[in-house]
């Protein structure tokens, strides 16, 4: 069954540093997003891409976070300046026509 | 904004007895809700489906059912079984655009004991 693969599974990063979180989506998939679930909290959407463009993004997406498919096949998050909120596991998931498929995440740790 | 909400934190079930996880929504544009289940440190792992135009959807021990009209939608677990045992997310969609994105319940954490 296709899978969406993230890479690093663990990130530990030093406050202020830039972070770049890995993803490969299903490859027939059109609809790319990021979400992150801080520890004990919901699932929560960050940003869709769709067609080459960001297609929408929350309040939490700031100017510190940018994503990019730069080839075809990844799906990049980048932050920018890494804040210790920023500490939870971030997971992208692709769409098609009905089915999601979630990554098995990232845990980005800022300290 | 919780358009999305599970009010059971959590759920304690007996093995073989029935699970039932209940979760309600603001916004009647969703489109489509979707049951995912979570292990800590794991992705999302999809269940079961339903769309708005449906009330109910079976698959072997996993029955959802969608109240519309009350804005609310359960999931069925039967028999429960201690691999069961998990947060279960409920999620909706609003159709159309270029975006498609879930939004997400707060999860209810389900144990079933042996």
């Amino acid at each position: 069954e296709p899978e969406v693969t993230q890479t690093p599974s663990h990130q530990v990063t030093q406050m202020g540093q830039e972070v770049i979180l890995r993803c490969v989506p299903i490859s027939n998939h059109l609809y790319f997003y990021w979400y992150r679930q801080i520890l004990g909290q919901k699932v929560e959407f960050l940003v869709s891409f769709y067609n080459n463009e960001i297609s929408e993004k929350s309040e939490i997406f700031d100017d510190q976070f940018s994503v990019e498919r730069p080839d075809g096949s990844n799906f990049t998050l980048k932050i920018r300046s890494t804040k210790l909120e920023d500490s939870a596991m971030y997971f992208c998931a692709s769409n098609n026509v009905g089915g999601y498929t979630f990554g098995s995440g990232t845990r980005l740790t800022v300290v | 904004d919780q358009q999305v909400k599970q009010n059971s934190p959590s759920l304690s079930v007996q093995e073989g007895r029935i699970s039932i996880l209940n979760c309600d929504y603001t916004n009647s544009m969703f489109d489509y809700f979707l049951w995912y289940k979570k292990y800590p440190a794991e992705g999302p792992t999809f269940l079961i489906s339903i769309s708005s135009i449906k009330d109910k959807n079976e698959d072997g021990r996993f029955t959802v059912f969608l109240n519309k009209s009350a804005k609310h939608l359960s999931l069925h677990i039967v028999p429960s079984q201690p691999g069961d045992s998990a947060v279960y997310f409920c999620a909706a969609r609003t159709f159309g655009g270029a975006t498609n994105k879930l939004i997400f319940g707060t999860g209810t954490l389900l144990a079933v004991q042996p």
